[in-house]
């Protein structure tokens, strides 16, 4: 049984550019919640989706950040015009019914 | 302001001894404590859940605790692989099922 299945571990943009993150979580898990993780930083929610829904996006900027969990395929985070700012570890977590999440490896965005 | 305060922010034990790591919590009514274990370059390994104040869990040397304000880690007799950084989280009732995370206690074993 995999875990929950982040892509692409390391992300390199150059400002101005988008991030696209990847996430397929466990199997049988129909939840998932997105993080964020800034140096020196706890853990911070971003949003979190059921298949074809935003449930609680109020962890999300306003602006620059989107997020889908389309019926078939993984869940994407994407970010338009990155800034340095942007730069952080982004955590993909599932459960199969919103307790506890099982997180993945994360994808480390790098903004150049 | 639902909120999670770890400490300390780093601990250095000697193997074999033991130690504590305190979670300390204020939210408008707890639906769960988590405790996760994070390496360096990896994400948070789930350890232990924990529902109402009284209730106790083992995995191997760690044990959790929960009272109705604080959440305690004990590490019974610490090996150099339990070096990492320890992360405590709470799910409030009021904040959906998102998960609200401290800042983590990183612990360094030396043999």
């Amino acid at each position: 049984n995999a875990g929950v299945m982040q892509n692409p571990r390391h992300l390199v943009r150059r400002r101005g550019q988008e991030a696209r993150l990847r996430c397929s979580p466990m199997k049988g898990h129909s939840h998932v919640y997105w993080y964020r993780q800034l140096p020196e930083e706890g853990l911070k929610f971003m949003v979190y989706l059921q298949k074809e829904n935003i449930i609680d996006e109020s962890g999300m900027p306003k602006e620059r950040f989107s997020a889908e969990f389309p019926k078939e395929g993984p869940s994407i985070l994407r970010i338009q015009q990155v800034v340095r700012g942007d730069s952080a570890a982004y955590f993909c977590a599932s459960s199969p019914e919103g307790t506890a999440a099982f997180f993945g490896q994360g994808t480390r965005l790098t903004v150049v | 302001e639902d909120q999670v305060t770890q400490s300390p922010e780093a601990l250095r034990l000697q193997e074999g001894e033991s130690s504590s790591l305190n979670c300390s919590y204020t939210v408008s009514g707890l639906r769960g404590l988590f405790w996760y274990r994070q390496d360096p370059g990896k994400g948070p390994e789930f350890l232990f859940t924990l529902y109402s104040a009284g209730e106790e869990k083992e995995k191997e040397r760690l044990k959790a605790t929960l009272t109705k304000k604080e959440s305690f880690l004990h590490i019974t007799a610490p090996k150099p692989e339990d070096s990492a950084t320890y992360l405590c989280a709470v799910q409030a009732n009021q904040a959906g099922t998102a998960l609200i995370f401290g800042k983590g206690t990183t612990l360094s074993v030396s043999s």
